[in-house]
């Protein structure tokens, strides 16, 4: 069964700061990587979709970087904000489970606190 | 509407209820998920709809657990005899085609809470 790990589980950074928060997965057979930001309360936002045969994909402040062989992803966060707290979630399709070609597998997210 | 909507947002239930969460996907989008997401985890795969064909329900936890998508855009998560392990935020989600490729877009999810 595909594996998603999120490290860390929660962090807090001054405004101002560059951030990095990491993904890893267990089968790298997957089809894309896609990042969330999940506010209290409410759904997904989708940040970043990475197909598996790109390496990186960018949208103003965050980049998001993918090694498929090494089972590794990484958002960074340049110039944080206080606006930017939130839960951040990394889910992969794909994968050797039966339901590889369809859902979601998610890691359990890295809480972001930006202090003013 | 311009995203996925779900209603109610949120729902309380006696133990034995049984509910019905509704999803209007993205107008257009053949694909649509449900997850279950329980406090403090990410959200966990219960069914895939292409259309109106269910072509996978393996997430499903127990047979208490029915979801439908009759005319290939609502659809309806059904939890018959709600149990105490049932409390969990449900999201539905949408994409446009291809599921294995397609970026999923989700709603605000309902928050199910049974006494």
């Amino acid at each position: 069964k595909q594996e998603v790990t999120q490290i860390p589980a929660a962090l807090s950074v001054p405004e101002g700061e560059n951030l990095v928060l990491n993904c890893s997965f267990t089968d790298s057979a997957i089809y894309n990587l896609q990042w969330f930001r999940q506010d209290p309360g409410k759904g997904l936002t989708s940040l970043l979709l990475i197909q598996s045969s790109q390496r990186e994909q960018t949208s103003g402040r965050l980049n998001a970087s993918l090694d498929k062989s090494s089972g590794r992803s990484t958002l960074y966060i340049a110039a944080s904000q206080p606006g930017d707290s939130a839960t951040y979630l990394c889910a992969v399709r794909g994968g050797l489970d039966s339901n590889s070609g369809y859902a979601l597998n998610f890691g359990k997210g890295t809480s972001l606190l930006v202090t003013p | 509407g311009a995203g996925v909507s779900q209603s109610p947002r949120y729902k309380v239930a006696k133990r034995g209820q049984d509910v019905a969460l509704r999803c209007d996907p993205i107008s257009g989008h053949v694909s649509l998920f449900w997850y279950q997401q329980a406090l403090g985890q990410g959200p966990e795969f219960l069914t895939y709809f292409q259309n109106e064909a269910q072509l996978d329900k393996s997430g499903l936890p127990s047979d208490r657990f029915f979801a439908e998508r009759p005319e290939g855009s609502v659809s309806t998560l059904k939890i018959q005899r709600t149990q105490q392990e049932d409390s969990a935020v449900y999201l539905c989600a949408s994409s446009l085609r291809d599921a294995s490729r397609n970026e999923q877009f989700f709603g605000p999810g309902t928050r199910l809470t049974v006494l």
